[in-house]
């Protein structure tokens, strides 16, 4: 079934730098594909839903300039924390939708530990 | 704005238990519903979803789910828990014509004792 990757699973970075992490759909192409930041014993927080060939679309009080999203390919979605503070630091999260005949599903990827110094 | 409500958030049970996770939604339109488990450690995963037709949903290692229109609700289900059910449980809706975004609820975190 629908696999999706991400790299790296985990990155330790100082203050003030940037991280990019990558999004990727194995099996299946995904048009769309989403960015979650999940806090300690919290749900799933959408920060913003990435569209292959357009920008991306962020919720409310998710700073675009801050989290770069480009989904430059049907199977490749990457998120870019620019100049990373340790408030920045948590678990982030990507999804890829599925199109079946019934349905759109997310399949989730494994997940990036971000920890800024 | 849609929402998701999980009640329970912990929830401690003997093996060979069943278990029971309540979900209610509020949106009143035609949805897609979905529940996911986060084993420890591990990433969110694909329990089973409802689109149409049975409301009665089967999905992987035992677990279904009934949905009930009339009470907006997508209740998880299974007879005999093991030890390696626990895991964190997230129900999940998403609009049907919507723009794909899944709205989460908070989650039960569910330890099983052997």
């Amino acid at each position: 079934g629908a696999v999706v990757s991400q790299h790296p699973s985990r990155v330790i970075c100082k203050s003030g730098t940037s991280v990019k992490i990558e999004c990727r759909s194995l099996d299946f192409q995904a048009t769309t594909m989403f960015w979650y930041r999940q806090f300690p014993k919290q749900s799933l927080m959408l920060m913003a839903t990435s569209n292959e060939g357009s920008k991306a679309t962020y919720e409310q009080g998710v700073e675009k300039d801050k989290f770069l999203i480009n989904h430059a390919s049907l199977t490749l979605s990457t998120l870019t924390v620019t100049s990373a503070h340790p408030e920045d630091s948590s678990f982030y999260i990507c999804s890829a939708l599925w199109w079946g005949r019934s349905g759109e599903t997310q399949y989730f990827g494994p997940g990036t530990r971000l920890l800024v110094l | 704005a849609q929402s998701v409500s999980q009640h329970n958030h912990h929830v401690i049970l003997s093996e060979a238990a069943s278990l029971e996770l309540g979900c209610n939604y509020s949106y009143g339109g035609t949805v897609n519903l979905f529940w996911y488990v986060q084993y420890p450690g591990q990433h969110l995963q694909l329990l089973l979803k409802y689109f149409s037709g049975d409301p009665l949903v089967k999905g992987i290692k035992g677990f279904e789910a009934e949905f009930i229109k009339s009470k907006f609700s997508f209740n998880l289900r299974k007879p005999s828990v093991q030890w390696s059910d626990t895991a964190e449980y997230f129900c999940a809706v998403s609009r049907v014509r919507g723009n794909n975004r899944l709205a989460f609820g908070k989650g039960n975190q569910v330890v099983v004792i052997p």
